[in-house]
This record gives structure tokens, C-alpha cells and sequence, in this order.
């Protein structure tokens, strides 16, 4: 089902550059997620947001910067891209603040040079 | 900070084994979630576990909560080639954030 959609799904940038992953969702969930995935470290909490104009930081939230104007929304932009954000980014939505079941995006495999 | 350590990291099993990972926290945990994620896709959500010492089956898949509740496991009996993938646990405190292990990827050798 396309009930949250991330775009690009791929995405090769380099160092220094600017780059926006998008996240929509169709469910008119509150809650929404970036999270990042990296072999040997799961998926780690980047920003979160309870609803439209609402975010918060999470686990590793430097370099990164999120923004929500409407509640089916919620872009990522790396502001200066470094090879270390080289990762794949999962988007995900709930009703709740995680006490509810999470519901991710396909992702979007970025590689910084 | 809180912490969920998740093992094993990997596990290679022939099909018709059993397979278990195993997830623990540093601190007592509210909740915890389990979630599946096949090669090359995205984490699907299993089941949630909430209080102390539950058990809840999906077919071939047992989903254990610690007594204490900091700890949880799931077991698969007979594992299938379609096990294949990552399994994370996740746990929340009261505070509200999620926190992921670091996922047990499954191997199943037909």
C-alpha cells in the first residue's frame, strides 16, 4: 500500500551539498519519524515530530534539520552533506508516540562521495 | 543513555532449526516491540509486548517480556526460508521514544 511514500529512493550526492529526503503519508497520523539505519547500529532516532509544527530532536540529530508544515509531511534536509550521513533513511508514522504500532516508509539509500 | 542490546548480531540456521534472538535494556522498560525486515525492504511491525512476563504466539513465532520487564526474546520453531531477514526488538519507557537494537539478521539455509 503507498500509505507513507519516501522520495528520492535513491539519492548519490556529494560532500558539502545540500540534500531534502521527502516523507508524505496518507494516514493523517500525528506522530512521524526519521530514522537512519547503518550496519551494526539498527536504526537510530534522528527527529521526530507529534504533529504539524511540532518536532523534536532524537538520537542523533546533528547535521540534520526537519521541518512540518502540514501533518502529512515531514522532509529531512542535510544542510551541508558529509560522508558519514552516507546511510539508509527510514521514514516511519504512528497514531501514538511509538506506543502504537510504527509504520515505515521504504527508505532512501543515500551515498555521500 | 538508555540502551537495548540485541543478540545474536547474525545467526545462520538450516531450515527445520530453531532460532531465538534475545533483547535487554539497561532499564525497565514500558513496552517493547519487535519488527521484521526482509532484504532490501523496509521494518514491518511483529507485535507488542506490555506487561510483565507475557507470552504471545504467532504461528510458528513465540514473543516473550522478562518479568522484570527488561528483557524479551523471540523464539521461532521451525524455521522456514520465508524467516529470512533482520528482527529488531525495540523499547520505549515512559518517557516515549523508541530505542531499536541493533537487529539479528537471520540466515535459513533450505
Amino acid at each position: 500500500d503507498a500509505g507513507i511514500t519516501q522520495s528520492p529512493r535513491y539519492k548519490i550526492t556529494e560532500t558539502g551539498r545540500q540534500v531534502t529526503l521527502m516523507c508524505h503519508q496518507t494516514w493523517s497520523h500525528s506522530y512521524m519519524f526519521w530514522y537512519r539505519q547503518d550496519l551494526g547500529h539498527g536504526l537510530r532516532l534522528i527527529y521526530y515530530s507529534a504533529a504539524a509544527d511540532i518536532t523534536d530532536k532524537g538520537e542523533v540529530p546533528d547535521g540534520y534539520v526537519v521541518s512540518r508544515s502540514k501533518t502529512e509531511n515531514f522532509p529531512l534536509t542535510l544542510e551541508s552533506a558529509t560522508r558519514s550521513q552516507t546511510s539508509v533513511y527510514f521514514c516511519a508514522s504512528s497514531e501514538g508516540r511509538g506506543w502504537v504500532t510504527q509504520y515505515f516508509g521504504p527508505g532512501t539509500r543515500l551515498t555521500v562521495l | 543513555g538508555q540502551q537495548v542490546m540485541q543478540i545474536p548480531q547474525y545467526q545462520h540456521v538450516q531450515e527445520g532449526e530453531d532460532f531465538t534472538t534475545y533483547c535487554n535494556s539497561s532499564t525497565t522498560l514500558s513496552n517493547i516491540q519487535w519488527y521484521k525486515q526482509r532484504p532490501g525492504g523496509h521494518p514491518v511491525f511483529l507485535i507488542q509486548l506490555v506487561k510483565s512476563g507475557e507470552v504471545k504466539k504467532q504461528k510458528r513465532l513465540t514473543f516473550q517480556f522478562g518479568e522484570a520487564k527488561k528483557n524479551s526474546s523471540l523464539h521461532i520453531t521451525a524455521t522456514q526460508t520465508t524467516d529470512v531477514g533482520t528482527y529488531f526488538c525495540a523499547g520505549q519507557r515512559n518517557t516515549g521514544k523508541l530505542i531499536f537494537g541493533q537487529g539479528t539478521t537471520l540466515q535459513v539455509k533450505p
